[in-house]
């Protein structure tokens, strides 16, 4: 069945460090991948999404590309800010399962000054 | 434009309980799906609902059921509280079911079953 799996946490960071949160994902098809942000006691938010491969997502310096060849989704930023520690999620949605979100486990991120 | 709403915002039952989670969604949008989130990991698939019908169900037994009603908002209903339903339960709503379609989550209900 499809499945996503992300990098485990938690990864530490100094300000102004560039980040890295490897995402792969196993699907039959075409799916759409996802980036959510998650911040301590809140629900999800959409950070960025791809809906076809070679697709590159981004919003608010982060950025992630649809690599169907790897199939695999990484999420970047090239300077953290103490604002982004927050939980990261990778998910992906196939039409074929109905648009349901599958999640990977996430990743923490903690930004020190 | 009204984000994703849920109520209560926290709950706590015991083991039997029933509970009805409650959702509103974003306007506009006729689909809805509901994520159990255990603590440390990523949100489950319950089941989505389009246009007041079931629309996929993940793997949940069937004591979790749902309602879509016609102006589109939902419920969650759970019966025969376990511990191991202590939670936080997501709600996130769409412009429709297809896989390409953002889902908008809501800031979501935490239960604790004792």
């Amino acid at each position: 069945g499809n499945s996503v799996t992300q990098m485990e946490g938690p990864v530490t960071l100094s300000e102004e460090a560039f980040l890295t949160i490897n995402c792969t994902y196993t699907a039959t098809g075409y799916p759409s991948l996802f980036w959510y942000v998650q911040y301590p006691g809140e629900g999800l938010q959409l950070l960025l999404k791809a809906t076809k491969a070679d697709d590159k997502g981004s919003n608010k310096g982060f950025e992630a590309t649809y690599r169907k060849e790897t199939t695999s989704f990484h999420l970047e930023k090239g300077s953290v800010q103490v604002s982004d520690s927050a939980v990261y999620f990778c998910a992906l949605a196939s039409y074929n399962q109905g648009g349901k979100l599958i999640f990977g486990q996430g990743t923490e991120l903690s930004v020190k000054p | 434009e009204t984000g994703v709403t849920q109520s209560p915002t926290h709950l706590i039952k015991t083991r039997g309980q029933q509970v009805t989670l409650r959702c509103s969604s974003q306007s506009g949008h006729n689909t809805v799906s509901w994520y159990q989130q255990a603590l440390g990991q990523g949100p489950q698939f319950i089941f989505q609902y389009y246009r007041e019908e079931e629309n996929g169900r993940g793997n949940f037994p069937p004591r979790f059921s749902g309602l879509q009603f016609p102006n589109y908002s939902s419920e969650l209903n759970v019966n025969a509280l376990e511990l191991d339903d202590s939670a936080l339960y997501l709600c996130a709503s769409s412009l429709d079911p297809g896989g390409q379609e953002t889902q908008y989550f809501g800031p979501g209900t935490r239960l604790l079953v004792l």
